[in-house]
C-alpha cells in the first residue's frame, strides 16, 4: 500500500518570500503520479501542480515549482513570490497507474502568508 | 462550465437515519470517486469507480454504499448513519480529480 507523509503541519512565511512544503511517499510502483492541491478557507479543492513519474524534469506553474526526487520519493513543493492569497491547507497526493487508480493524500500543511 | 457538482452543502442527520449524496459531472470523464475529510487526516478514499458500471472500495468503505448510475453520476449512500461519519465529503472525477464543493455532514 502507498503512503503519504507531510511531515510540517503547520508553516509560515512572509509576503514576497519563498516557502517549501515538503512531501514524502512509499511505494513499490514504478509508474505514478504525483499532485500538490490547495484547499482555502472556502474548503475548495484545487489543482496545483503535477508531477509524472516518468518526468525526470521538475513540474512548473507559474510560482509554483516542485522538486522530484524519485529515487528518495521525495516531492517538495516551492511556493516563490508568496501572496495572501496562497494561504490554504496543502494536500501531496500520490496516485498508482495499475488497477484501481486511487489516490493517497498527505495529511496537509496549513501554510499561512503572512503581511 | 458546471465540472462536478454536489448535493446537498450541508446536512444533519440523526443517529440511525439514512441518506444520499448527490454527485453528477458534466466532463465526460469515466472515473469518480467519493472521499472523506477529517481534522488532521487529509482525504482518505471511500469508494471509487473506474468506469461505468464498476464500483470498488477504498480505503474507508465501511458503513457506505455507492452506485454509479450512469457515466455522469455518482452516489453514496448512508443507509445508518453514525456519528463517527460525521466528516466533510468530497466528490471528484478524472484522473486529476476534478472536486465537488463539498457536503459538511453532521450525525447527532
Amino acid at each position: 500500500a502507498q503512503t503519504v507523509t507531510q511531515s510540517q503541519p503547520e508553516m509560515s512565511v512572509q509576503e514576497a518570500e519563498t516557502v517549501t512544503l515538503s512531501c514524502t511517499y512509499d511505494t513499490s510502483e514504478n509508474n505514478y503520479y504525483l499532485f500538490w492541491y490547495k484547499q482555502p478557507p472556502s474548503r475548495q479543492m484545487i489543482l496545483v501542480i503535477r508531477q509524472e513519474a516518468y518526468k525526470q524534469q521538475n513540474a512548473t506553474e507559474n510560482r509554483f515549482s516542485v522538486n522530484f526526487q524519485k529515487a528518495a520519493k521525495s516531492f517538495s513543493l516551492k511556493i516563490s513570490d508568496s501572496q495572501l492569497g496562497d494561504t490554504a491547507m496543502y494536500f501531496c497526493a500520490f496516485m498508482k497507474l495499475s488497477y484501481g487508480q486511487n489516490f493517497v493524500f498527505g495529511p496537509g500543511t496549513r501554510l499561512s502568508v503572512l503581511p | 462550465n458546471a465540472g462536478v457538482t454536489q448535493t446537498p452543502k450541508f446536512q444533519v442527520l440523526k443517529t440511525g437515519q439514512s441518506m444520499t449524496l448527490q454527485c453528477a459531472q458534466d466532463m465526460n470523464h469515466n472515473s469518480m470517486y467519493w472521499y472523506r475529510q477529517d481534522p488532521g487526516m487529509g482525504l482518505r478514499l471511500i469508494y471509487y469507480s473506474a468506469s461505468e458500471g464498476t464500483t470498488d472500495k477504498g480505503e474507508v468503505p465501511n458503513g457506505y454504499n455507492v452506485s454509479r448510475l450512469n457515466k455522469r453520476e455518482f452516489s453514496l449512500r448512508l443507509e445508518s448513519a453514525a456519528p463517527s461519519q460525521t466528516s466533510v465529503y468530497f466528490c471528484a472525477s478524472s484522473a486529476a480529480l476534478h472536486f465537488g464543493n463539498g457536503t459538511r455532514l453532521t450525525v447527532t
